[in-house]
């Protein structure tokens, strides 16, 4: 079975520094990706995507990921965060051969709690 | 902008219970989820509903769960006797149709549910 895994499961960091989520996946075929952020209190929310072409992409408020298909890797960055980014944040994945549209595979996700 | 919303927010129920979750989907959207996130646990997918039918369902959504879209606006899912591991979040989504251009999962705000 597919499985998504994201490496940290709570990240604390201050502001204006930059942040790396690791995301990375398991299965072999192709692949719709998505990055979900969770604001406390809110719901899910996409923050960006991947379904083809330029492997690096740019979604909302600053953030970008790059798919590298070799490492089955789908990491989420952001240069300069802000107090505001303060989030859960949620890697999934679409299998494109086995799992209808709509239906993801979600990591555990990562609490990060930006400090001022 | 338009929403998922859902209802309740939070309902406590007893162990053997019936819950009624409801979920008012975007109102131009042909597709429609259910996840669910057991605290601590990722978030799951339940099932997926098109053209008044289920079109997919996960092993978790045996026997107890249904759903239904009852008047062409609310999207509902049924619990018919709930357990202790009900307890979870429980998220509607729903998509307009399923491409890459309008393909994006809106997410309501969820609804929790703790049983007793």
């Amino acid at each position: 079975a597919q499985s998504v895994s994201q490496h940290n499961h709570h990240v604390i960091l201050s502001e204006a520094a930059s942040l790396e989520l690791g995301c990375n996946y398991s299965y072999g075929g192709t692949v719709n990706l998505f990055w979900y952020v969770q604001y406390p209190g809110q719901h899910l929310q996409l923050l960006l995507k991947y379904f083809s072409g330029d492997p690096l992409v740019k979604g909302i408020k600053g953030f970008e990921a790059e798919f590298i298909k070799s490492k089955f890797s789908f990491n989420l960055r952001k240069p300069s965060v802000q107090w505001s980014d303060t989030a859960e944040y949620f890697c999934a994945v679409n299998a494109v051969l086995t799992d209808s549209w709509g239906k993801l595979q979600f990591g555990a996700g990562t609490q990060v709690v930006v400090t001022p | 902008e338009p929403e998922v919303t859902q209802t309740p927010s939070h309902q406590v129920t007893q162990m053997g219970q019936e819950v009624i979750l409801r979920c008012v989907p975007i109102s131009n959207h042909l597709y429609f989820y259910w996840y669910r996130q057991i605290l601590g646990q990722k978030v799951e997918f339940l099932v997926s509903f098109y053209n008044n039918e289920i079109s997919e369902k996960s092993e978790i959504f045996d026997d107890q769960f249904s759903v239904e879209r009852p008047d062409g606006s609310n999207f509902t899912l049924k619990i018919r006797s709930t357990k202790l591991e009900d307890s979870a979040m429980y998220f509607c989504a729903s998509i307009l149709r399923r491409d890459s251009y309008t393909g994006e999962l809106f997410f309501g705000e969820g609804s929790r549910l703790t049983v007793l």
